[in-house]
């Protein structure tokens, strides 16, 4: 099945910075990529998300960019906030069956 | 907005009892889902469905079976608890049919955390 894994596990930023997160996946053919972020103490929730077809997506602070011949997605917060501290996880799909890795802890110094 | 409720936030449960964890969605989804969540191990699939009296087996389905006699509502069933099940479970419901390629978008419930002593 698919496998996924992020990088680095745990990620400080000052506010204001930006922050990468980066993710790679096995299986060639998974053709959707989310990112959910969970807050602590709530559930997760998808914040940006982006198919094969296309290599990046943007929504104000956050991007998403995938390089399908390496095999890899990253997520980009820009200008980091303090509400961004929560930890984030990237899934890779096909067939709509979501295969998460085990997320990254990000934590906004103010 | 859609609504994925499961029936309780804190469960606490002796080894070898028989747990039944609830899951109900309110927004026509075929699609739902049991994950587990585990400090440093991300969110794991125990058990997902497509549809009524449907289920399919997840990444860690050892020591679980679901159950979904209607549509909106899925059942995570822990016949003998163990310790090992000591987690925290979410729910997660989308819209989309197997075998439709695309967006597959989850929708979480606020989570059960089940607790065996």
């Amino acid at each position: 099945g698919e496998n996924v894994e992020q990088h680095p596990s745990t990620l400080s930023v000052q506010e204001g910075d930006s922050a990468v997160i980066k993710c790679t996946y096995s299986d060639s053919a998974s053709n959707y990529f989310p990112w959910y972020k969970q807050e602590l103490g709530k559930r997760p929730q998808l914040i940006i998300d982006i198919r094969s077809n296309v290599g990046e997506k943007k929504d104000q602070r956050i991007a998403v960019t995938l390089n399908k011949t390496a095999k890899h997605f990253s997520l980009h917060i820009t200008e980091t906030q303090p509400e961004d501290s929560a930890v984030y996880f990237c899934a890779a799909s096909k067939n709509n069956r979501l295969a998460f890795g085990k997320g990254n802890q990000v934590v906004v110094i103010p | 907005d859609v609504k994925v409720t499961q029936s309780s936030r804190y469960l606490v449960k002796r080894t070898g009892e028989k747990v039944f964890l609830e899951c109900v969605q309110d927004m026509d989804h075929e699609n739902m889902f049991w994950y587990r969540q585990d400090p440093g191990l991300g969110l794991r699939l125990i058990y997902f469905s497509y549809d009524v009296k449907m289920k399919e087996k997840g990444d860690i389905p050892e020591g679980y079976s679901v159950s979904r006699e209607k549509k909106e509502r899925f059942s995570l069933i822990l016949e003998s608890a163990s310790t090992n099940q000591t987690s925290m479970y979410l729910c997660a419901s989308s819209l989309f049919r197997q075998g439709i390629s695309g967006a597959n978008v989850l929708t979480f419930g606020a989570g059960s955390r089940l607790t065996v002593l």
